[in-house]
């Protein structure tokens, strides 16, 4: 079975940009999640999607957004895009709700340079 | 708000010797997961623990979920190159993930 595939896997973008990331979950898996990554910051939740609705968030500006399309695949956009936003940009599939018990599966994840 | 703790952020060890991370948590979690992640890749599941008091054992990785589900611990017996990376606990505290910090295995040249 195919892993999660985010493309692109490298992005360089200019402040005041934006930028979308797209993530191809697990056959089967209806739960998205998206994570922000940095040196030293661990990994900070964005927002999950479940059968094309939002049902968790972090605290993240609104500049971050998300959706799910019917076939469970999920882009997320940044907009206005500032220095601070440079990170690598994971997306997690799981297979039943999205809830804490389900593993997540990682993609490769997708590193954002901001200049 | 909700948080788990991970300490410590970094622990440098000698080839063959143990190494020991540990989470502990503000509120009692449902269960924990483990992950791992490499130099330059993505978190990998390693385990979920959802007893209270349960301990699992993965060849020279042993994991425990204290008895009040608040805390968890992940020791690593004569560590080898090969376990080099960040360990993250994610508890799961009212149907959401919540990440620790991760603590960085670096073993020492």
């Amino acid at each position: 079975k195919a892993g999660v595939t985010q493309t692109p896997r490298y992005l360089i973008k200019t402040r005041g940009q934006q930028v979308t990331l797209s993530c191809s979950p697990i056959s089967g898996h209806r739960s998205v999640s998206w994570y922000q990554q940095t040196p030293g910051q661990g990994l900070q939740f964005l927002f999950e999607y479940f059968s094309e609705t939002q049902r968790n968030k972090g605290n993240f500006p609104g500049r971050f957004s998300g959706r799910q399309f019917s076939n469970s695949r999920s882009e997320m956009n940044v907009s206005t895009l500032e220095l601070g936003d440079s990170a690598l940009y994971l997306c997690a599939s799981s297979r039943a709700g999205g809830r804490g018990t389900d593993t997540q599966y990682f993609g490769p994840g997708t590193r954002l340079t901001v200049l | 708000g909700q948080q788990v703790m991970q300490i410590p952020q970094y622990q440098h060890v000698q080839e063959g010797e143990d190494f020991t991370t540990y989470c502990n948590s503000s509120t009692t979690l449902s269960n924990i997961q483990w992950y791992k992640q490499r130099p330059g890749g993505h978190p990998v599941f390693l385990i979920q623990l959802v007893k209270s008091g349960e301990v699992k054992k993965q060849k020279r990785l042993t994991f425990q979920f204290g008895e009040a589900k608040k805390n968890s611990s992940l020791h690593i017996t004569a560590t080898q190159t090969t376990d080099v990376g960040t360990y993250f606990c994610a508890g799961d505290s009212n149907y959401q993930l919540i990440w620790g910090a991760g603590t960085k295995l670096i073993i020492k040249p």
